[in-house]
């Protein structure tokens, strides 16, 4: 079974500042995705980034870049100039390639961004 | 429209009581998920719809039933829930329900059961 672990239950970064958050996960398939999501104060959960496995080149959007390393299943997310906006717990999440509809979080990271 | 809405926003309900959670979206996708979220834990999956075809069960207790009427609505029919069911509870959609396809959330229903 795939799983994901996120070993940081808290973390805070000062406003303009860089924080990364970490994700490891636990497959023997070579086929899979990899999402980290964010869920504000507010609740509704919001797709951040995505990444395809056989791609090598490491997904970015904006502010927010991720260091995939596939051999060591690493999957971190890093956050560029921090804004009290980016304050939420994120969720790095597990999909497999062939399969929609399983898709697995790990336990999430709140991050708190202090102006 | 990218948006995905629940109704009711927040849900307090006896263990003898027969509810309904209502989620709708506009986007034109073709998969709809229930999600559980307990507090400080991630989601879980409860349910999938593919083509309003349920294709995803996830053994859960048979107090929950999933409906959906058409492409754009999904339903989730609660009876004789237990207060361990106490959650948010969360619904997405994706376009295809394809592998890698973003799923979009709504802001779910926050369930007390009394």
């Amino acid at each position: 079974a795939q799983t994901v672990t996120q070993s940081q239950p808290e973390m805070s970064v000062q406003e303009a500042e860089t924080v990364t958050l970490s994700c490891t996960y636990d497959t023997s398939e070579n086929n899979y995705y990899l999402f980290w999501y964010k869920q504000p104060p507010s609740r509704q959960m919001i797709l951040v980034i995505r990444q395809e496995a056989y791609k090598q080149q490491n997904a970015t959007e904006n502010r927010f870049s991720v260091n995939f390393q596939k051999a060591a299943k690493s999957f971190s997310l890093k956050i560029s100039d921090s804004q009290l906006g980016d304050t939420a717990m994120y969720f790095c999440a597990f999909m497999m390639g062939y399969n929609n509809n399983d898709m697995r979080f790990g336990a999430g990271t709140r991050l708190t961004v202090k102006p | 429209d990218t948006e995905v809405t629940q109704t009711p926003k927040h849900l307090v309900m006896g263990m003898t009581n027969k509810k309904s959670l209502k989620c709708e979206q506009h986007m034109g996708h073709r998969a709809m998920y229930w999600y559980k979220q307990k507090a400080k834990k991630p989601p879980e999956l409860m349910f999938v719809y593919s083509y309003e075809k349920l294709s995803i069960n996830e053994s859960v207790p048979s107090r929950f039933s999933p409906e959906c009427p058409n492409s754009s609505l999904l339903n989730l029919h609660l009876h004789a829930l237990q207060p361990e069911d106490s959650a948010l509870y969360l619904c997405a959609s994706s376009q295809e329900g394809l592998a890698g396809d973003e799923q979009f959330f709504g802001p779910g229903t926050r369930l007390t059961v009394l």
